[in-house]
């Protein structure tokens, strides 16, 4: 079946602009996970979504950062007024809930601030 | 006291080789301990896991050794493959509880011919 799948793949912006990163997770995976990886660097935790639980955005590291997920499915990760230490690939996951530590990784979306 | 401490930041090996990547855990609540591999390009995929009741886990050429007394865990790659050469990431959960992994800072294997 088909995997997690992030969109863009890429994304250029100029700093001060909002982006919006979109994942659709795997269908029937209830629990959402947003990730940043920095060049080089291990995988920051920002967000996770359980179900209609409240969200866990205890690695959101400002109020620049925010996500939503509609319908217990596909999630948004919006970040507003981008810096350049924005810069970095954002990795959504999802996972059957229960089974956190089978989490199923999309290919990332590249976002560089210039 | 949530840290997952991962060396070495980098590793290289010959082809045919032993390659030996290490972690440790402060959290004595965390009892699952996967490993994740990733490609560049590509996000991380589950390679082995293991809970603490075994001391060894073997799947093919990967092996979880795991220490608990001293909160430590090892992934081992028998007869290292270039195709093995990847970012390695040991992770921490707790399997009944926090729904939530916590990641090794990764190790770049590089396998050199």
């Amino acid at each position: 079946g088909a995997g997690v799948s992030q969109s863009p793949s890429n994304k250029v912006t100029e700093k001060g602009k909002d982006v919006e990163l979109r994942c659709d997770p795997i269908s029937g995976h209830t629990a959402l996970y947003w990730y940043r990886q920095s060049l080089g660097q291990g995988l920051e935790f920002l967000i996770y979504f359980q179900g209609n639980s409240a969200p866990d955005k205890s690695g959101l590291p400002s109020d620049r950062f925010s996500a939503e997920r509609t319908g217990g499915s596909v999630s948004t990760l919006t970040i507003q007024r981008t810096q350049q230490e924005d810069s970095a690939v954002y990795l959504c996951a999802s996972s059957l809930v229960g089974i956190a530590y089978e989490q199923y990784f999309g290919p990332g979306t590249r976002l560089t601030v210039t | 006291q949530q840290q997952v401490k991962q060396s070495p930041q980098s590793l290289i090996v010959q082809k045919g080789g032993i390659s030996i990547i290490n972690c440790a855990y402060e959290n004595t609540a965390f009892d699952y301990f996967p490993w994740y591999q990733q490609f560049p390009g590509k996000g991380p995929a589950l390679l082995i896991a293991i809970r603490p009741d075994v001391s060894e886990k073997k799947e093919g050429r990967f092996t979880i050794s795991f220490n608990k007394s001293a909160k430590q865990f090892s992934l081992h790659i028998m007869d290292s493959q270039p195709g093995d050469s990847a970012t390695y990431f040991c992770a921490a959960t707790e399997y009944f509880g926090n729904e939530k992994l916590t990641f090794g800072t990764g190790t770049r294997l590089t396998i050199i011919p």
